[in-house]
């Protein structure tokens, strides 16, 4: 299985200030066509999840431009530009290179 | 706006089998890639698999001797079912829709629902 570890597991924001998920595989996510096999869900309170970015780094469509994927290979991280009250919730990294595995998740709090 | 929607017993007994049917609305389940999820209390998502429109299938290796997954085109309707159920399979069970392309992201979820193997 490739393992998926996200750090920090619980990150306190303030709104208005930027914020950042690091997620790290066991290997690369990187195929040959150039595509990072990465997605990043967020899962507010009560609900199911839902997706924000895809392929590392695209956004999910009626997904705000405050957030943003980057990183390649092994290292990921997920940008919130300004955190805004509605962005509380558990986001996780999820790989879909082999059967898809999820990070721990990290607990976002307003 | 597509829209997911599981059913099934709540609870099952230990031992049993655990079946869930996933009704699609407003779309075709034509084209796609259906699968399951789950999240047991407290923890993380699991992948259980998924099922193309045409019935072709892929499981987690972890589960994959005891999990059956079948597509039913003309109700627009997918089900699972997993084998010898034991406490440890209690969780929230998700069905989803993968979108077409690239990583094939997970783009609708259903509601979830709670079962409970006791």
């Amino acid at each position: 299985d490739i393992v998926m570890t996200q750090s920090p597991l619980s990150l306190p924001v303030t709104p208005g200030e930027p914020a950042s998920i690091s997620c790290r595989s066991s290997q690369s996510l990187l195929q040959t066509n150039g595509y990072n096999h990465l997605d990043w869900y967020l899962q507010k309170p009560g609900q199911s999840p839902q997706l924000l970015i895809y392929s590392g780094s695209i956004r999910a469509s009626g997904v705000p431009d405050r957030f943003s994927g980057s990183g390649s290979r092994t290292d990921f991280t997920l940008k919130i530009s300004r955190v805004e009250a509605e962005d509380a919730g558990i986001y996780y990294c999820m790989q879909a290179l082999q059967t898809r595995t999820f990070g721990q998740g990290t607990k976002v709090e307003i | 706006q597509v829209q997911l929607q599981e059913s099934g017993p709540r609870l099952v007994k230990p031992s049993e089998t655990l079946s869930l049917t996933c009704t699609v609305s407003g779309g075709s389940i034509h084209g796609y890639y259906w699968g399951w999820i789950r999240q047991p209390p407290g923890k993380t998502l699991e992948y259980i698999g998924h099922i193309f429109y045409t019935g072709n299938v892929n499981y987690n290796p972890s589960l994959v001797s005891r999990v059956s997954m079948s597509v039913d085109t003309s109700k627009n309707q997918f089900s699972l079912r997993l084998y010898s159920a034991t406490a440890a399979d209690t969780a929230v069970y998700y069905c989803a829709r993968h979108q077409n392309g690239g990583t094939y992201p997970i783009d609708h979820w259903g509601q979830g629902i709670l079962v409970s193997v006791s």
